[in-house]
């Protein structure tokens, strides 16, 4: 089974500070990888998606980027803000469109 | 609305008993996919339908389990005969494309949250 694997559990930051979080998977043979975020009592919304052929993708203050033969990935999330308080979840997608998820990232950006 | 929408939000149940979850998905998405969240399992996968057909149900965690899908649209995820270990948000996504892609992402609805007393 394939294993992801994010760190750290949880953050904790002051507004504005720039961060990144963290994800590693066990099989490199990956489709895409996608970051997600999800709020509590709610499903999942798409941040980012990386393509196994592509190294990174942007998106306003967001950058993600692949690693594939490493097995990593990083989600950098620049001048952070409160209401980027959320869990993060990393997704990666092999063949049949299977995704493994981590078990996510729960930031808090305090004011 | 023009989201993800499942039903019912919350179902709370006994033991043994069958309940039935469904999803309808955005107008005209293709592919659809269900998914388990529970504290001790993270988020799991469990299938993915394209049109009407499942190209993989491996991921499904026992018999009990069982998801069809027909006119392309609408799906129901089944659990005959629940245990508690089955208590957990179920998720539904779909996604205009066969795979997701950077501007056809997967759209998540809000979850069933199933609790087995």
């Amino acid at each position: 089974k394939q294993e992801v694997t994010q760190i750290p559990a949880a953050l904790s930051v002051p507004e504005g500070e720039n961060l990144v979080l963290n994800c590693s998977f066990t099989d490199s043979a990956i489709y895409n990888l996608q970051w997600f975020r999800q709020d509590p009592g709610k499903g999942l919304t798409s941040l980012l998606l990386i393509q196994s052929s592509q190294r990174e993708q942007t998106s306003g203050r967001l950058n993600a980027s692949l690693d594939k033969s490493s097995g990593r990935s990083t989600l950098y999330i620049a001048a952070s803000q409160p209401g980027d308080s959320a869990t993060y979840l990393c997704a990666v997608g092999y063949n049949f469109n299977k995704f493994y998820f981590g078990s996510g990232t729960k930031l808090n950006v305090k004011p | 609305g023009a989201g993800v929408s499942q039903s019912p939000s919350n179902k709370v149940t006994e033991k043994g008993k069958d309940v039935e979850l469904r999803c309808d998905p955005i107008s005209g998405h293709t592919a659809l996919y269900w998914y388990r969240q529970s504290l001790g399992q993270g988020l799991e996968f469990l299938i993915y339908f394209q049109g009407n057909s499942a190209p993989d149900k491996s991921g499904l965690p026992s018999d009990r389990f069982s998801a069809e899908r027909t006119g392309g649209s609408v799906s129901t995820l089944t659990i005959q005969r629940t245990q508690q270990e089955d208590s957990a948000v179920y998720l539904c996504a779909s996604s205009l494309a066969r795979r997701p892609t950077r501007n056809q992402p997967q759209h998540f609805g809000d979850g069933t949250r199933l609790s087995i007393l």
